[in-house]
């Protein structure tokens, strides 16, 4: 089974630049997670998606993040304009949604620097 | 904020068994206690989960106290791949959101 695919893996932008990330989930997964893992803590959930639909998005920094899941597949995020304090890890999770499974299957995750 | 507290870091030989501790004195009746953890620039992976009962698969065992105040994740057999931080969550997975709320983790190092 192909896990959660993202891309890039890594991205240096300079602040104010714009930038997004891609998140492909396991096929048939019908929720999908973006969380933002900044050096030496924990990742925090930006938004998630239930098919295309937004089930959570109340810790994304709607100034300047949007995200979108068109045709309740594959994923992007977004940042514009980017700042310093966005350097983080983003990233992706998928879970098949059903009787409240359990698992979250991570991606990657690709890495920004914002300079 | 997450609910749990775990050590920073804690360090196991190679071949022991490992033992990861979590307090989680606020948890509720219907919240699970679940295990991830993440190896260095990859992203977290799920181990295990359990409600009151111990739970065994095979990557480790979850022991929760009877009070379910605090849990125990055992890795029988620790390698060196199992070098990560490990993460203690707990979550209602029948009510309300399905987000996972990570705290800083413990940083397992198994040494050689």
């Amino acid at each position: 089974e192909a896990g959660v695919a993202q891309s890039p893996r890594y991205k240096i932008i300079e602040k104010r630049q714009s930038v997004a990330f891609w998140c492909n989930p396991i096929s048939g997964h019908a929720t999908l997670y973006w969380y933002q893992q900044i050096l030496g803590q924990g990742p925090k959930l930006l938004i998630q998606f239930q098919n295309n639909g937004v089930v959570d998005d109340s810790q994304l920094p709607k100034d300047r993040f949007s995200a979108e899941r068109l045709k309740g597949v594959d994923s992007t995020l977004k940042i514009q304009p980017a700042k310093l304090e966005d350097s983080a890890v983003y990233l992706c999770a998928s879970s098949s949604g059903l009787q409240r499974s359990y698992e979250q299957y991570f991606g990657p995750g690709t890495r920004l620097t914002v300079t | 904020d997450a609910k749990t507290t775990q050590p920073t870091s804690m360090d196991c030989a190679e071949g022991r068994a490992a033992n990861l501790p979590c307090n989680h004195s606020t948890i509720s009746g219907n919240e699970y206690v679940y295990w991830y953890r993440q190896i260095h620039s990859q992203g977290p992976q799920y181990i295990i989960h359990g409600l009151k009962n111990n739970e065994t698969n095979e990557m480790a065992s979850l022991i929760i106290t009877e009070d379910r105040k605090s849990s125990t994740l055992i890795l029988p057999h620790a390698t060196l791949r199992d070098t990560a931080v490990y993460y203690c969550i707990v979550r209602d997975p029948y009510g309300g959101s399905e987000k996972l709320v990570f705290g800083k983790g413990t940083k397992l190092t198994v040494n050689p």
